[in-house]
C-alpha cells in the first residue's frame, strides 16, 4: 500500500525557474493538501482540495498554483521560483471528515538559489 | 480562526524520564485535536487524536494526551522516555473553513531530545 507518494525527494532550482511537485495517493481520499515546513514555523497550508475540480487557498498561497483533475493526483506548481520558497514541502491526504487522520508523503526538499 | 500554541521549540529529557509536551488551542466550538510525530527526514504520522467521548486518549508508542476544555489544553505525555522517541512533535486542530470545508492547523512543533 503506497499511501501518499511525492516526487521528487530533492530539487535545486535557479531563481525564476518553474517546476511541478508531484503528489499521488491511492486511498481514494477526497481531501488533499500541500504544506510547507520551515524551521520554527511549523507546517503552513499552501493550497487544498476537497475533491476533483475543487481547490482553495490556504495560509500561504502566493507563488504557487494547484489543480485537481483526478481524485488521485494533486500537483503543486511553482511559477517563478524565489529563494523564499526554499523549504520542505509535504503533501497530505485524508477523507473529507474533520476527525480523520491525515496521511503525509515523505516530503520534497526544495532549494532555490 | 483557530490556532494552536506550543510554547518553546526544544525539550530535552533523560531516558526513562517523563515526557510532557504542552499544547493549547483556541476554538469557539468543540475541537478535533491531534498529535503528530515527525522522525528525521520523514513525513508526519498520527500519534493520537481526540474527537469526542473520553478525554484521556491513548496513542501509539505509549503516548497519551488529555483534553481539558476548561484549560483549552491537549498536553502530550509519556511516563518513560525512550531513545527512539527523539523526534519533532506537532499539535494540530481541525478548523472549519469558509464554504464548509475543513483545514488542519498545526502548531510550530516541539523537538524532543532524549539523552542517555
Amino acid at each position: 500500500n503506497a499511501g501518499v507518494t511525492q516526487t521528487p525527494k530533492f530539487q535545486v532550482l535557479k531563481t525564476g525557474q518553474s517546476m511541478t511537485l508531484q503528489c499521488a495517493q491511492d486511498m481514494n481520499h477526497e481531501y488533499m493538501s500541500w504544506y510547507r515546513q520551515d524551521p520554527g514555523m511549523g507546517l503552513r497550508l499552501i493550497h487544498y482540495s476537497v475533491g476533483a475540480g475543487i481547490t482553495d487557498q490556504g495560509e500561504v498561497p502566493n507563488g504557487y498554483n494547484v489543480s485537481r483533475s483526478t481524485t488521485e493526483d494533486f500537483p503543486l506548481r511553482l511559477l517563478s521560483a524565489a529563494p523564499s520558497q526554499t523549504s520542505v514541502y509535504f503533501c497530505a491526504s485524508r477523507r473529507q471528515i474533520m476527525n480523520t487522520e491525515a496521511f503525509f508523503g515523505q516530503g520534497t526538499r526544495l532549494t532555490v538559489v | 480562526a483557530q490556532s494552536v500554541t506550543q510554547l518553546g521549540s526544544h525539550v530535552s529529557v533523560s531516558e526513562g524520564a517523563l515526557v510532557l509536551l504542552r499544547c493549547n488551542y483556541s476554538s469557539s466550538v468543540p475541537p478535533y485535536l491531534f498529535w503528530y510525530v515527525q522522525y528525521p527526514n520523514q513525513g508526519l504520522q498520527l500519534l493520537l487524536k481526540y474527537t469526542t467521548g473520553a478525554t484521556l486518549v491513548k496513542g501509539i508508542n505509549g503516548f497519551e494526551a488529555e483534553f481539558k476544555k476548561s484549560e483549552t489544553s491537549f498536553h502530550l505525555t509519556k511516563p518513560s522516555a525512550h531513545m527512539s522517541d527523539a523526534a519533532e512533535y506537532f499539535c494540530a486542530v481541525s478548523e472549519r473553513a469558509q464554504g464548509g470545508s475543513e483545514k488542519l492547523v498545526f502548531g510550530k512543533g516541539m523537538k524532543l531530545t532524549v539523552n542517555p
